[in-house]
């Protein structure tokens, strides 16, 4: 199985300020990658898809990169709505799997 | 607009199965396959298996075969998971999603059942 490596584990950030979650693939998934942000008490909701295409209503804030086995989502100017947990998904491989998460706070 | 509406909580017997529902709305079921995810308690997401309404087709994570079992009822456009010989373990939430033939992310999310196995 192709283990996903997240990190931080939890960050605790400022309103309007401009944040980083990286995901490490074990292998190459070639971009096959989705983030998720679930918030308390809620199924999660996609993000941002093959690495870098922003999903549907997203706000233009969130933003992913990355390829190979490095891949990060970035948050830029902090909004109170964004704390929540956020996930990384591989998809290029069975069986899905997804990366421990990282769960987002306001300082 | 797209929707999976998910049965509700559930308390079960430990050794006992239980049998919980995803139905969509708001698109073509057939168009979709629906995949299972288990979120344990605090933490973070596994995905159990998926089924292709269409044909019945499915995928499993090796850690859940013999442990989950997928359906549909095309008449119904409901999915439907059953879960077996549970255990504290099986005690999570269970989301129901759908991907894309195509597209292998999930763009939609039912809002999970509630599994408790206790005696």
């Amino acid at each position: 199985d192709i283990q996903m490596t997240q990190s931080p584990a939890s960050l605790s950030a400022s309103l309007g300020e401009t944040v980083t979650i990286e995901c490490r693939a074990s292998e190459d998934i070639y971009n096959g990658l989705a983030w998720y942000q679930q918030k308390p008490g809620k199924s999660p909701q996609l993000l941002i898809y093959n690495a870098n295409s922003l999903h549907t209503g997203v706000p233009s804030r969130f933003s992913g990169s990355g390829s190979g086995t490095q891949y990060s989502l970035k948050i830029n100017s902090l909004q109170s709505e964004d704390v929540a947990s956020y996930f990384c998904q591989q998809y290029y491989d069975y069986p899905y799997t997804f990366g421990a998460g990282t769960k987002l706070e306001l300082k | 607009q797209v929707k999976l509406l998910q049965s509700g909580a559930a308390l079960v017997k430990p050794g006992a199965s239980v049998k919980m529902s995803c139905k969509a709305s708001g698109y073509t079921f057939t168009d979709y396959w629906v995949s299972w995810v288990k979120q344990s308690h605090g933490k973070s997401l596994e995905w159990i298996g998926e089924i292709y309404p269409n044909s019945g087709a499915t995928n499993f994570n090796e850690k859940f075969k013999g442990k989950a079992t997928l359906t549909v009822d095309k008449s119904t456009s409901t999915a439907y998971m059953e879960l077996s010989r549970l255990t504290s373990e099986d005690s999570a939430i269970y989301y129901c999603t759908r991907r894309g033939d195509n597209n292998y992310y999930f763009d939609y999310w039912g809002q999970g059942v509630m599994v408790t196995v206790s005696s």
